[in-house]
């Protein structure tokens, strides 16, 4: 079975702190994919990354950063000097092909809601 | 890049009435698309997946017939709230992926579905 875990349900941070969003997945593939997706309260879905399981190196693009580690089958994702544009609710998302469609498949943790504070 | 399309953004209707969500993939050729639903502060739950030609494949707990999915052609896929109640208010999310088995997705911008 597919599982995403965000055991972060809200978090709140004063602007310039750093954050880091927890993501637990659970899967028996060895090929599968990892994401991150931010929505901002207009809704829409914005995509941040995406990590094969093969590829566990660390990624930083501008102030976020991704730590991928499969020995305890985690995929953080850290803001640092945190903005208030960057309050939206983050969605952490395991990709895996589901042969009974033909066709990957997303499966959503619960998503953590940042809130930061000016 | 990818860009999806979903329309109407918004809808308000009667109980009792159908309502139609398009989601067009602009300009790349979806061969396959999904419909999800969103609850107030909760998680995108996969509803279906929607193959170009052929009948939709639809999660456990879906009604076929009260969402009915058409994806008539490589850039439209459509869903349709048949006999709409209060309960099926919610926010629908669909997003299309370029090619079978492509495990990027694009999202469309979502509609919100609110039945009186």
């Amino acid at each position: 079975a597919q599982k995403v875990t965000q055991a972060q349900t809200e978090i709140s941070v004063v602007e310039k702190e750093d954050v880091t969003l927890d993501c637990v997945y659970e899967t028996r593939d060895t090929t599968y994919y990892l994401f991150w997706y931010k929505q901002p309260p207009s809704g829409e879905l914005v995509f941040l990354i995406r990590r094969n399981s093969f590829d566990e190196q660390n990624e930083i693009s501008g102030r976020y950063s991704w730590n991928f580690q499969k020995s305890t089958s985690s995929f953080n994702f850290t803001i640092t000097a945190s903005q208030v544009v960057d309050s939206a609710v983050y969605f952490c998302a395991l990709s895996f092909f589901f042969s009974g469609a033909g066709s990957y498949q997303l499966t959503f943790g619960k998503g953590t809601k940042l809130s930061v504070i000016p | 890049g990818a860009v999806v399309s979903q329309h109407p953004s918004r809808v308000i209707c009667k109980s009792g009435t159908s309502v139609k969500i398009e989601c067009r993939s602009l300009d790349f050729q979806a061969t396959t698309m999904f419909w999800y639903r969103q609850f107030p502060k909760q998680s995108l739950m996969l509803m279906a997946t929607s193959n170009e030609g052929s009948k939709a494949t639809y999660e456990q707990g879906v009604e076929k017939d009260k969402f009915l999915i058409n994806h008539a052609s490589l850039t439209l896929s459509t869903l349709t709230v048949t006999s709409a109640h209060p309960e099926d208010s919610s926010f629908y999310i669909c997003s299309a992926g370029r090619q079978a088995g492509a495990n990027v997705l694009t999202f469309g911008a979502g509609s919100r579905l609110t039945v009186l």
